[in-house]
């Protein structure tokens, strides 16, 4: 099957630090990938939608400027989270979808993001 | 702009009970239907599939229907095991992106 992998699993910043989160789609090309946040027991909101070689599209409410986002290439995304503060922390999941299984969602393992 | 909701939230069941999980959407115009599970902590285990001209998918102890025209789906879990605990989630795809409910926490209890 179809595997992302995140990079890094966790990681410890201290506030006003940027972090760097990668996704990449291991076997197969994905021209579409997706960033979600998950708080504490809450489901996954959509943050942003990325498209190989153009600007990312944002949801309401998600700040561009905080969350920067960059799809270089067709295997990979990139999420930066800049001058971090502690209501930043939370749970960061990744999503590539491959056009050739009719609109299918590959999940990436997540990255769990603390802001001391 | 999609809406998935998903009742109940909290599921609670002694080993051995069948279960269904509901959940709804708002538009109807979608490609897919997935359910997924999540363990605490965890990221997303991908379930079943089911694409908007299939009406139900099964795997093992699952099953999970869709009706696009109401706007359901249901996961059937047969013979809950303790192992079955855990937080199951309805996404909803459609040409731009995919929404998720927010969830039903099942604890199956011994």
């Amino acid at each position: 099957g179809a595997v992302v992998s995140q990079h890094p699993s966790w990681v410890i910043c201290k506030s006003g630090t940027s972090v760097k989160i990668e996704c990449r789609s291991l076997d197969f090309q994905a021209t579409t990938m997706f960033w979600y946040r998950q708080f504490p027991k809450q489901s996954l909101m959509l943050m942003a939608t990325s498209n190989e070689g153009s600007k990312a599209t944002y949801e309401q409410g998600v700040e561009k400027d905080k969350f920067l986002i960059n799809h270089a290439s067709l295997t990979l995304s990139t999420l930066t989270v800049t001058s971090a503060h502690p209501e930043d922390s939370s749970f960061y999941i990744c999503s590539a979808r491959d056009l050739g299984t009719v609109y299918e969602q590959y999940f990436g393992p997540g990255t769990r993001l603390t802001v001391t | 702009k999609q809406e998935v909701t998903q009742i109940p939230a909290a599921l609670s069941v002694p080993e051995g009970e069948n279960l269904v999980l509901n959940c709804s959407f708002t538009d109807s115009a979608i490609y897919n239907l997935q359910w997924f599970r999540q363990d605490p902590g965890k990221g997303l285990t991908s379930l079943l599939l089911i694409q908007s001209s299939q009406r139900e998918q099964t795997s093992g102890r699952l099953n999970a229907s869709l009706d696009k025209s109401s706007g359901r789906s249901t996961l059937y879990i047969a013979a809950s095991q303790p192992g079955d605990s855990a937080t199951y989630l309805c996404a909803v795809s459609d040409n731009n992106d995919m929404r998720f409910g927010a969830g039903t926490r099942l604890t199956v209890k011994p």
